[in-house]
């Protein structure tokens, strides 16, 4: 059974449009993570959270917004929404303090 | 910043054949590094860690060791069978997080 669950798998967006990106993780990490993957850069990490705090955000854009309602949740967010913002996107966990980083399936984003 | 270096983009071998795949890195520091190994459909999956305790991982019969006069972390198996397709990831991270960064991939098809 996946422990980090992504909905949904696959999603095609219009040009300045809205979308969010659910995360759930069943391994009873307390830091999450996002990292995107497209054909410009395989994999870049763009936030971190920990006990439900923004630790770290590699994101220049505003655009992306992180929101954590529960310990196990972090969703991705993602407003005016571009077609350079095609990627696949990541959500990740680990135990604080350790270093073993377990990835989702990843929800790929198309937007036209 | 933190850099990971991988220059074989992709890799063809036949089953049974000895795989290397070059990693090299640059920090101010010593690093934790890990090899991912990424199946079509599926997020990045953690094969291999090394700490500077450590030096050396060994994991379902691939092997890397930790080089800090090189800063190289390559990634060897002895005998490469077909389901060892997939791209395999080198990566790093500072200190006790999540954040990885990680290197460009080499995609790796092994014909039977």
């Amino acid at each position: 059974d996946p422990k980090i669950i992504q909905k949904p798998k696959y999603l095609v967006a219009v040009t300045g449009s809205e979308k969010i990106l659910i995360c759930e993780q069943y391994l009873g990490h307390n830091a999450m993570y996002w990292y995107r993957q497209s054909a410009k850069k395989p994999l870049e990490f763009m936030f971190s959270y920990s006990y439900q705090k923004l630790m770290d955000n590699q994101t220049a854009s505003s655009r992306f917004q992180p929101q954590s309602s529960k310990k196990n949740h972090l969703d991705l967010q993602i407003t005016a929404l571009k077609p350079d913002d095609s990627a696949t996107y990541f959500c990740a966990s680990s135990q604080q303090g350790n270093t073993e980083v377990f990835f989702g399936k990843g929800t790929r984003l198309t937007v036209v | 910043g933190d850099s990971v270096t991988q220059k074989q983009g992709q890799v063809t071998l036949s089953e049974d054949d000895f795989l290397f795949i070059n990693c090299t890195y640059s920090t101010t520091t010593y690093p934790t590094l890990f090899w991912y190994v990424q199946y079509p459909g599926q997020g990045p999956q953690l094969l291999l860690k090394v700490t500077t305790a450590n030096n050396k991982g060994i994991s379902r019969g691939f092997e890397a060791t930790y080089d800090k006069g090189t800063t190289s972390f390559h990634l060897q198996k002895a005998s490469v069978q077909e389901s060892d397709s997939a791209v395999y990831f080198c990566a790093l991270v500072e200190g006790n997080t999540g954040k990885l960064t990680f290197g460009d991939g080499t995609v790796l098809t092994v014909k039977p």
